[in-house]
């Protein structure tokens, strides 16, 4: 399997509070994701890196911010969380070798309620 | 229209026969096409990727992609019970970051 940890792997909290959710890797990729699954829907982008403090918006990003300081940690925030944002959360990671991209491959999820 | 298409199914089919899934895209200039599939509860895994028009085979897996089509499809051979699962279709446009389709539920009777 993939080096990828996520956490917390479930959370609940209210509306209206912050919240951080946290994907770290040991396979030294330089590209990291956010997706969002919820039914219907399939995955959704939300934000993407592609090294160090570079990032960039995905489909879905309205209601979160990214950092990226470590090559090996990618942190999403919910500013304000609301009931919208109620959904599963993957983080994945992939590499170029060689000049070609190489598949993601994803972690195992954070399902966060909000209420 | 969405950038990326698939049946949701179920698609139910017996044991022992082949499963045939389909994706359609809208993207012409789409580069990478991948097939996960997705245990309920857990993450998608990655099984298949193809890059250029024709058939890649792995195992009882074939994937088979004509872009002047626009569409990526997946053949399971021999299907399992142990094939019950979702199946996404997802595509990189040349961003790096992939679109998924909302996937295709695949059920094995056995």
């Amino acid at each position: 399997d993939a080096g990828i940890t996520q956490s917390p792997r479930h959370k609940v909290t209210e509306t209206g509070t912050p919240v951080t959710l946290r994907c770290h890797q040991t396979e030294n990729h330089r590209y990291m994701y956010w997706y969002r699954q919820d039914p219907g829907h399939g995955l959704r982008l939300i934000h993407y890196s592609y090294g160090v403090k570079d990032t960039d918006k995905g489909e879905v990003s309205d209601g979160y911010s990214v950092s990226r300081s470590k090559t090996e940690d990618f942190l999403l925030t919910l500013e304000s969380a609301t009931s919208s944002q109620t959904s599963v959360y993957f983080c994945a990671i992939s590499e170029n070798r060689g000049g070609e991209d190489q598949p993601q491959h994803f972690g195992d999820g954070t399902r966060l309620s909000i209420l | 229209q969405k950038e990326v298409e698939q049946n949701s199914g179920p698609l139910s089919v017996p044991e022992g026969a082949i499963a045939s899934l389909n994706c359609t895209y809208s993207d012409r200039g789409s580069q990478s096409f991948f097939w996960y599939r997705q245990y309920s509860g857990k993450s998608p895994e990655l099984i298949m990727s193809i890059y250029s028009n024709g058939d890649k085979e792995d195992g009882r897996f074939t994937a088979q992609l004509n872009k002047a089509s626009q569409y990526v499809s997946l053949l399971i051979r021999d299907s399992q019970p142990s094939d019950s699962a979702t199946y996404l279709c997802a595509v990189d446009t040349g961003r790096r970051a992939l679109t998924f389709g909302s996937g295709t539920r695949l059920q094995v009777q056995p």
